[in-house]
C-alpha cells in the first residue's frame, strides 16, 4: 500500500474554502486515492475518491494531477461542523485489501 | 445503503474479564471486515482481518489470543477481547466493504460507528 503524507492540523474560519494535500510519491497504477472524515468518538466516514483528474460530490471535491503524486481535498465554505481528522488513503481499486491509515489531518474551523 | 452496525458503542469491564464487541452489515454481506484500534489522538490502527468462515489474519504485534475474531455469517463479525487490562482501553472500531461492489463505489469502506472500551 502508497504510504501518504498530510500536514498535521490546519486551520480555517467559517465560510473559508479548505484544501488539504496528501502527498503519495509511490501509488501505483491501480490505486485509487480515498478520503474519509472521523469526528471525535466515531468511525470514519467516506467523504470522496477518485483515480485522476478531478472528482465533485455534494461534500467535496478531489483533484488529482496527471501525475497522480498527490491529491488535493477541497471543502467548500466550511463550516463548525467540519472541524474533524480527515485520512487520505491510496490503495487497489479492486478486491478485499485492507486499509491503513495514516496520521490524518486535523483541521479545526473557529467562528 | 452500506450500513454497519457495531454494538456496543461503550462499555466498562473490570479487569481479568472479556468483552465481546460485534460488527453487523445490515444491507449487505460482507465476506471480509476489519478490526481497528485507536488510542486518542492518534490514527487508526489496523488489527486484523476477519474472514467469513475462516480464521482472522491478524496484523503483527496484535495478540490473536487476547484478541478473539469470529465471522460466523456474512453479516456478523464478534471481536473478544479476553481478559482485558486497562492497557487494552481504547476505541475500538470495525468497517466492511459492501460485497460484490467495485472499490470505486460510492460507499468506498464502511465503518461501524466504534465501541470506547474502558477497562477499570
Amino acid at each position: 500500500l502508497a504510504k501518504t503524507t498530510q500536514p498535521i492540523s490546519m486551520d480555517s474560519y467559517e465560510g473559508q474554502e479548505v484544501n488539504i494535500t496528501c502527498s503519495h510519491n509511490n501509488i501505483a497504477t491501480n490505486d485509487y486515492i480515498t478520503w474519509y472524515q472521523q469526528f471525535p468518538s466515531q468511525g470514519p466516514r467516506f467523504i470522496i475518491q477518485g483515480y485522476k483528474t478531478k472528482v465533485t460530490n455534494e461534500v467535496a471535491s478531489l483533484f488529482i494531477p496527471a501525475d497522480r503524486k498527490s491529491s488535493t481535498l477541497s471543502l467548500p465554505r466550511v463550516s463548525l461542523s467540519d472541524t474533524a481528522v480527515y485520512y487520505c488513503l491510496v490503495g487497489e481499486g479492486t478486491g478485499f485489501q485492507k486499509l491503513v491509515f495514516g496520521t490524518g489531518t486535523r483541521l479545526l474551523v473557529s467562528p | 445503503g452500506a450500513v454497519v452496525s457495531q454494538h456496543p458503542s461503550w462499555v466498562i469491564c473490570k479487569s481479568g474479564t472479556s468483552v465481546k464487541i460485534e460488527c453487523r452489515s445490515l444491507d449487505f454481506q460482507a465476506t471480509t471486515m476489519f478490526w481497528y484500534r485507536q488510542f486518542p489522538k492518534q490514527s487508526l490502527m489496523l488489527m486484523a482481518t476477519s474472514n467469513e468462515g475462516s480464521k482472522a489474519t491478524y496484523e503483527q504485534g496484535v495478540e490473536k489470543d487476547k484478541f478473539l475474531i469470529n465471522h460466523a455469517s456474512l453479516t456478523l463479525s464478534t471481536l473478544t477481547v479476553t481478559s482485558a487490562h486497562p492497557e487494552d482501553s481504547s476505541f475500538y472500531i470495525c468497517s466492511a466493504r459492501a460485497g460484490q461492489l467495485p472499490f470505486a463505489s460510492n460507499y468506498g469502506y464502511t465503518f461501524g460507528s466504534g465501541t470506547r472500551l474502558t477497562v477499570v
